[in-house]
């Protein structure tokens, strides 16, 4: 049972375009949601994250957008470069209850930015 | 600062052999984490660690067993390996409480063979 869904496994996009990587979960008990990235033979990098009680978080060329009643977030990145070409997941976690700092995490999109 | 140290990069086992993958942070965080990621697959959760002396079994704990002695440290034991567990291996750590935000270290590729 998968409770968090990537359903797109790779996105091409070209370069100074908007790259849109989707995510979404199904257990109501999420309330927090990350993004990671992640290159070749490297471990995941931290990218951005959203609380519930925002619908909207900015940082720099990244925002993520998190749709609630639709148990949806994206993940926007404008303008997309070539460097942003690497595997995107997203994760969540409950806020409170004693697993409120496990992550469930999403099977990943493999983003490739065209010069 | 180093962040999160995995050793080692690259092992090829034998099927019944065992090994310990070393994991090492230098944060100061008190919570760490095992898992494993397989071929187009998300991260799964082996075991995690909430401080010295206690750990508890993530998602996928059978055939690893962990200890966490220390703060910084926590290996992840593979007792009797089998082909199933050819996997990359990433350790994690995380501030307690609210602090959310889990560091990866580079992983360990493992083959069993």
């Amino acid at each position: 049972d998968q409770q968090v869904k990537q359903n797109s496994p790779s996105l091409s996009v070209q370069e100074g375009r908007i790259s849109i990587l989707n995510c979404d979960y199904t257990n109501s008990m999420f309330d927090y949601f990350l993004w990671y990235k992640k290159y070749p033979a490297e471990g995941p990098t931290f990218l951005i994250s959203i609380s519930s009680i925002k619908d909207k978080n900015e940082d720099g060329r990244f925002t993520v957008f998190l749709n609630k009643s639709a148990k949806h977030l994206s993940l926007h990145i404008v303008p997309s470069q070539p460097g942003d070409s690497a595997v995107y997941f997203c994760a969540a976690s409950p806020h409170s209850g004693g697993s409120n700092y496990k992550l469930t995490f999403g099977k990943g999109t493999l983003l490739t930015v065209n010069p | 600062n180093a962040g999160v140290t995995q050793t080692p990069k690259f092992r090829i086992l034998k099927i019944g052999q065992s090994m310990t993958l070393q994991c090492t942070q230098d944060m100061n965080h008190n919570y760490m984490y095992w898992y494993r990621q397989d071929p187009g697959m998300g991260l799964k959760l082996i075991y995690y660690s909430v401080g010295a002396g206690i750990t508890d079994k993530g998602e996928v704990p059978n055939g690893y067993n962990v200890s966490r002695s220390t703060t910084e440290d926590f290996p992840l034991r593979l007792e009797l390996a089998a082909p199933s567990q050819t996997s990359v291996y990433f350790c994690a750590s995380s501030l307690a409480g609210s602090g959310k935000t889990q560091y990866f270290g580079p992983g360990t590729r493992l083959l069993v063979l």
